[in-house]
């Protein structure tokens, strides 16, 4: 039963372009909302992160916006840039337990 | 000064063998876990000790047994290996907040990618 999803398994984008990154979760008691960043032959990396109680985060070029009543968040990143390919998943945390997405591979083509 | 460091990267093994993944963090954090990605790249959680005691254990076949000797070291035991076993082991660990203090953010290991044949 997998409570964290991201549907698309791939995306591609151009350089300098905005990718948007989709996620949707079933638990209205997740508290945070976390992305991590995955290269090949790499473990996941940390990225940005969200509280329930907010609905927007900014890092630098990297927005994570978060709509509690559709259980629905998004990564953007602005601009993209060729560095930024790698599988990005999504994960929620009630607690010190994590359920993760399958991940979307973004592909930034120069 | 690796943060998370799980070894073997690679292992290639038979069927009803026994093997262990070794992992160790030297982040000072307290809480350790396993996670397994299957061949659908689904990461799950399989365990997690906080301080070397066990608090998370999910349906997980009782051929996977994780001993932790101390809160920097959490190694994965796996009985008699089956094909279904193959998959990428990622070690992570993680300093748990309080609730309302911030998300508690995983460091992952590199992985370790068992195949079993």
């Amino acid at each position: 039963d997998q409570q964290v999803k991201q549907n698309s398994p791939s995306l591609s984008v151009q350089e300098g372009r905005i990718s948007i990154l989709n996620c949707d979760y079933t638990n209205s008691m997740f508290d945070y909302f976390l992305w991590y960043k995955k290269y090949p032959a790499e473990g996941p990396t940390f990225l940005i992160s969200i509280s329930s109680i907010k609905d927007k985060n900014e890092d630098g070029r990297f927005t994570v916006f978060l709509n509690k009543s559709a259980k629905h968040l998004s990564l953007h990143i602005v601009p993209s840039q060729p560095g930024d390919s790698a599988v990005y998943f999504c994960a929620a945390s009630p607690g010190n337990q994590f359920y993760f997405g399958t991940g979307t591979s973004l592909t930034v083509i120069p | 000064d690796t943060a998370v460091s799980q070894t073997p990267k690679y292992l290639v093994t038979q069927m009803g063998n026994d093997k262990s993944i070794k992992c160790e963090q030297n982040l000072g954090h307290d809480t350790m876990y396993w996670y397994k990605q299957d061949s659908k790249k689904f990461l799950k959680i399989m365990f997690s000790y906080n301080n070397k005691e066990l608090i998370i254990n999910e349906t997980v076949p009782n051929r996977f047994s994780p001993k932790s000797p101390d809160k920097a070291h959490l190694n994965l035991h796996i009985n008699s290996l089956e094909l279904g076993d193959s998959a990428v082991y990622f070690c992570a660990s993680s300093q748990v907040q309080n609730r309302g203090s911030g998300a508690n953010v995983l460091t992952f290991g590199a992985g370790s990618r068992l195949t079993v044949l």
